[in-house]
């Protein structure tokens, strides 16, 4: 089946500077890739998806690259706030696993003020 | 329009018992996924319902059910409990199912087995 590898685990960045997270896949015909945001206490929440055909998608701070080829996506925030502190996951719509999604391992964002 | 809703939030159980837990998902989405998130596994899939039928099912075991209603509404059940089942118990719904649009999680259910 599909298999999700998010990298890093942690990441801390200064108040209004980017942060990059970036996920692996292997089932070349997954085609759908959301990026969650889990606060504490909390379930996940969307915050931006792209598709396989679509390189690139935008929104306001937010941002998500896919390159297909090399099977790889990765989220981009820019001017981070303190409220963009909490966990990020990956996923990937496996196409040949019963479109089931897979998750990566989160990444736990501190954004220090 | 109100979101997923799981009940209840907390749970606390023995070894050996039983648990049934309710995701009630948006209002007009049909498929209902169950996940499990611990710390060490992440997010791994254990089924997906629509339209009452069991469409996808993850590598859980047996204990692990689940089933839907006429309303979407979904229930999970796991019996014998083990230690290692504590976790906080996730369902999303999505309007025609996993694998054709985006899923919207609940804040989900953390049973803890002791």
């Amino acid at each position: 089946g599909e298999n999700v590898e998010q990298h890093p685990s942690t990441l801390s960045v200064q108040e209004g500077d980017s942060a990059v997270i970036k996920c692996t896949y292997s089932d070349s015909a997954s085609n759908y890739f959301p990026w969650y945001k889990q606060e504490l206490g909390k379930g996940p929440q969307l915050i931006i998806d792209i598709r396989s055909n679509v390189g690139e998608k935008k929104d306001q701070r937010i941002a998500v690259t896919l390159n297909k080829t090399a099977k790889h996506f990765s989220l981009h925030i820019t001017e981070t706030q303190p409220e963009d502190s909490a966990v990020y996951f990956c996923a990937a719509r496996g196409a040949n696993t019963g479109n089931q999604f897979y998750f990566g391992t989160g990444t736990s964002l501190t954004v220090i003020p | 329009k109100a979101g997923v809703t799981q009940t209840p939030r907390y749970l606390i159980k023995t070894r050996g018992q039983q648990v049934t837990l309710s995701c009630s998902p948006i209002s007009g989405h049909r498929s209902v996924s169950w996940y499990q998130q611990t710390p060490g596994q992440g997010l791994q899939f254990l089924f997906e319902y629509f339209s009452e039928t069991q469409r996808n099912k993850g590598n859980f075991p047996g204990r692990f059910s689940g089933r839907q209603f006429s309303n979407s509404r979904s229930e999970m059940n796991v019996s014998t409990l083990e230690l290692g089942d504590s976790a906080l118990y996730l369902c999303a719904s999505s309007w025609q199912g996993a694998g054709t649009d985006t899923q919207y999680f609940g804040p989900g259910t953390r049973l803890t087995v002791l």
